[in-house]
This record gives structure tokens, sequence and C-alpha cells, in this order.
């Protein structure tokens, strides 16, 4: 079956700084789609970045990217000059077909 | 905002009783999902409908059941309820029904009492 694992509970990082939160999974599969969500303290999920698993490019949106290694079965976010409004639960999600599997999330804190 | 509504934003209910969520899609989303999200079980991925037709299935209950009608918007129905059902429930919805960006709602919070 496949699962998403977030090993990181919490993380903190200093404003400006760059941060990398990480993400496992285990699938048989060889064509899904991953995604990390940012959840802020008002509860709505936002899409923060997807990756194709069939693209060998990792995505990138803005001072967020992906480091998607496909043999490893990872794919960590970095967050580039961390701000305030970054603050927030961040889920890693899985799909293939009818199968979206959330992991249990990393809560990051910003210092100003 | 992300143009998907749900109501009500909050419900109180107890044990044994039978509650609607309804969920209402950004304009032309032919998709909507639920979703479950608690302490103890997070974010979990319920049940996906596209133009009136289910077309995926996550970790439902029996207890639990959903339809999208005509003009696009989902109803999930919660019956027989226990406090393991207390719960932020959320919508999504998306164009088609495969990978595309999902709209999520601002989520129904229940509490069963």
């Amino acid at each position: 079956a496949q699962t998403v694992t977030q090993s990181q509970p919490e993380m903190s990082v200093q404003e400006a700084e760059t941060v990398t939160l990480s993400c496992t999974y285990d699938t048989s599969e060889s064509d899904y789609y991953l995604f990390w969500y940012k959840q802020p303290p008002s509860r709505q999920m936002i899409l923060v970045i997807r990756q194709e698993a069939y693209k060998q490019q990792n995505a990138t949106e803005n001072r967020f990217s992906v480091n998607f290694q496909k043999a490893a079965k990872s794919f960590s976010l970095k967050i580039s000059d961390s701000q305030l409004g970054d603050a927030a639960m961040y889920f890693c999600a899985y799909r293939r077909d009818d199968k979206i599997i959330f992991g249990k999330g990393t809560r990051l804190h910003i210092l100003p | 905002d992300s143009g998907v509504t749900q109501t009500p934003k909050h419900l109180i209910t107890a044990t044994g009783q039978r509650v609607t969520l309804r969920c209402s899609p950004r304009s032309g989303d032919l998709s909507v999902y639920w979703y479950q999200q608690s302490l103890d079980q997070g974010l979990q991925f319920l049940i996906q409908y596209y133009n009136g037709e289910e077309r995926a299935k996550g970790n439902i209950l029996e207890r639990f059941s959903a339809q999208q009608f005509p003009d696009l918007h989902s109803e999930l129905n919660l019956s027989s309820l226990e406090l393991g059902d207390s719960a932020l429930y959320f919508c999504a919805s998306s164009v088609g029904s495969e990978i595309e960006t999902q709209y999520f709602g601002p989520g129904t919070r229940l509490l069963v009492l």
C-alpha cells in the first residue's frame, strides 16, 4: 500500500533563511503525482507545488522548489528567503488514480 | 478566497444523529473532492465526484455517503455519528478529474458530543 511519511513534525527557521521539509513515500507505481500543500492558521489548504513523476526536472514556484529523487522515493520542499507568511502546516501528498494520500504534516515556524 | 464554498462553517450535534455538509465548487469546475481532517488520522481523502458520477473512493465509511447534483454542488451525508467523527471536513474542486490543481474550501468543523 502507498504511504507518505513526513519525519519532521515541527521545524523552525529564521526569517530570510532557507529551510527544507522532508517527505518520503512508498509506491510500486512508476507514474504518479506528488504535491506540497500549505495550511496556514486559517485552515485553508493551498497548493504550493506539484511534481509529475515522469518529469525529471524539479518543479519550482518562485521561492518554493522541490528535490525529487524518484529512485529514493523522496520529495523534499525547499523554501528560500523564508517569510513570516510562510508559517503554516505543510503536507506532502501522493496521487495516482483513486489513491490520494497525505502525510501527517510538518509545522513550520518562522522566527523574526 | 478559493471560490469554493462550504456550509455550514460549524456544526455541533449528538452521537447517533445525521448531518449533511454542502459544497459548491468553483465556477467551471466539474470535480468535487471530500476530505476529513482529524487530529489523530491527519488528512484523509474520502471520495471524488466528477460531473455527477463517483470517480474515486478513499477511506469513506459506510455510514457516510455523498452525491453530486446536476448543478455540480455536492453534499456529504454523515449518519449514526460517533464521537470519532468530530473533525474538519474539507471540500475541494478542480476543473477535470485527474491531477489539476485542487482548490479547497474553508471547511466545515463538526463536533459530535
